[in-house]
């Protein structure tokens, strides 16, 4: 079974620190990932995604993938209270498969 | 607003009552889900559609009942529902199933079944 693993959390990181999000996968194959932010109550946003190893840069989000070691993070700078949510990690494995997604990092940003 | 469009946001729901959820995509993806999303659980996958074809069902009891006549309508027939399956019902789209591009959520229906 192809899996997904982030650790539920909660993560709490003070106002300005940076927070670091984490996710392996199970699927040596898989060839795209991405990062979705769910705020509570509401539906997941994309807010990332990589396809290659290395990292990937967004104003204050840098997704770090590295396909040997099979996991994908995310770094949050300057972390804000509004950065508050639940983050998702989906994967979309080799072969005609939807995405499979992490069951989510709850993140708490203390002002 | 991502694209992609789902009515009613808010349902209740008599366990006798039939009911429907809609999704629309303006994105011209070929792909539509269903997903469940219980109260402090993950997201479970429900249906997959790929061309208004079903590629995908996660082994979800009939009295869930999918429909898509087009690759930008997306319903969820709903009749004779239990108290547990109140929840955060999500639709998403695709370009699609196998292009390992992102999916775009809707806004949600959150359904309490009494």
């Amino acid at each position: 079974q192809k899996e997904v693993e982030q650790n539920s959390g909660p993560l709490s990181v003070p106002e300005g620190a940076i927070a670091s999000l984490n996710c392996t996968y199970s699927d040596r194959g898989s060839q795209s990932f991405f990062w979705y932010r769910q705020y509570s109550g509401k539906s997941p946003e994309l807010i990332m995604s990589i396809y290659s190893n290395g990292d990937k840069e967004d104003g204050r989000f840098t997704a770090q993938l590295n396909k040997a070691s099979q996991y994908v993070s995310l770094l949050i700078r300057d972390s804000q209270p509004s950065d508050s949510a639940t983050y998702l990690c989906a994967v979309n494995h080799s072969g005609n498969t939807p995405l499979v997604f992490g069951k989510g990092t709850r993140l708490s940003v203390i002002a | 607003e991502t694209g992609v469009t789902q009515t009613p946001r808010h349902l209740v729901m008599g366990m006798t009552n039939k009911k429907s959820l809609k999704c629309e995509q303006h994105l011209g993806h070929n792909a539509m889900y269903w997903y469940k999303q219980s109260a402090k659980k993950p997201l479970e996958l429900m249906f997959v559609y790929n061309f208004k074809e079903q590629t995908e069902n996660n082994s979800v009891p009939s009295r869930f009942s999918p429909e898509c006549p087009n690759s930008s309508h997306l319903f969820l027939h709903l009749h004779t529902l239990q108290p547990e399956d109140s929840a955060l019902y999500l639709c998403a789209s695709s370009q699609e199933t196998f292009s390992g591009t992102e999916a775009f959520f809707g806004q949600g229906t959150r359904l309490t079944v009494v």
